[in-house]
């Protein structure tokens, strides 16, 4: 089914590890974007794409690393995952930086 | 820089009651987007509206309407006749389209409880 993919869909680990969160859209979307939900904080953006190999950083990008070789996929790193690092994970695409975002179905981390 | 201000952060009703829920923006750009999104218990985002600055007609869907009003910058949000299943969290969110296709900044969303 096209749309938008997210794995894993929960994960736990230790701090201190790597860990990278995949995400995958089949619409050839050009933007794409990296949001943490956490409880008094609501979302907030780590990182997001406007085309392969073009990354920016959001709010909230220190302790995170992306990329995009591919239009389709926006791999997520954790280099040195930590505490604070424990929140639900949400990809999105858009056709463009200011459409609306279809949103994967999240990725629950928990870092212990 | 863009702000999104949802003030209630947790809000009751009874069933069959209206609710309004409230969202506040502030931008320095002319054009701009604003949206509502809707997570239900179930943890996904459900993308409900979008308008842009420029169209300051309120719109009505079903039980859900919006009200757009750029002369007190609020985005609010009215449920008619609340059902069980509007129970969620509401994000409301702006993007600005002058100063390059900047992402979507959310506000931190209010919790709705539609009790039986």
């Amino acid at each position: 089914d096209a749309g938008i993919t997210q794995s894993p869909r929960y994960k736990i680990t230790e701090t201190g590890r790597q860990v990278t969160l995949m995400c995958h859209q089949t619409w050839s979307h050009s933007y794409m974007f990296w949001y943490r939900q956490d409880l008094g904080h609501g979302l907030r953006l780590i990182y997001y794409s406007a085309a392969a190999d073009i990354t920016d950083k959001g709010e909230v990008p220190d302790g995170y690393v992306v990329s995009r070789s591919k239009t389709e996929n926006f791999p997520l790193t954790l280099e040195s995952a930590t505490r604070s690092q424990t929140s639900v994970y949400f990809c999105a695409s858009s056709l463009d930086g200011y459409e609306k975002l279809f949103f994967g179905s999240g990725t629950q981390l928990s870092v212990l | 820089a863009q702000k999104v201000t949802q003030a209630q952060t947790e809000i009751s009703v009874v069933e069959k009651e209206d609710v309004t829920l409230d969202c506040v923006y502030e931008t320095r750009d002319t054009t701009y987007y604003l949206f509502w999104y809707k997570q239900p218990p179930s943890g996904e985002l459900v993308f409900l509206i979008r308008r842009n600055s420029f169209d300051e007609q309120n719109e009505i869907s079903g039980r859900y309407s919006w009200n757009f009003q750029k002369s007190t910058s609020s985005f609010n949000f009215t449920i008619t006749a609340s059902q069980v299943v509007d129970s969620a969290v509401y994000f409301c969110a702006l993007s600005e389209a002058n100063s390059g296709n900047t992402p979507l900044v959310f506000g931190k969303g209010t919790r709705l409880s539609v009790i039986a």
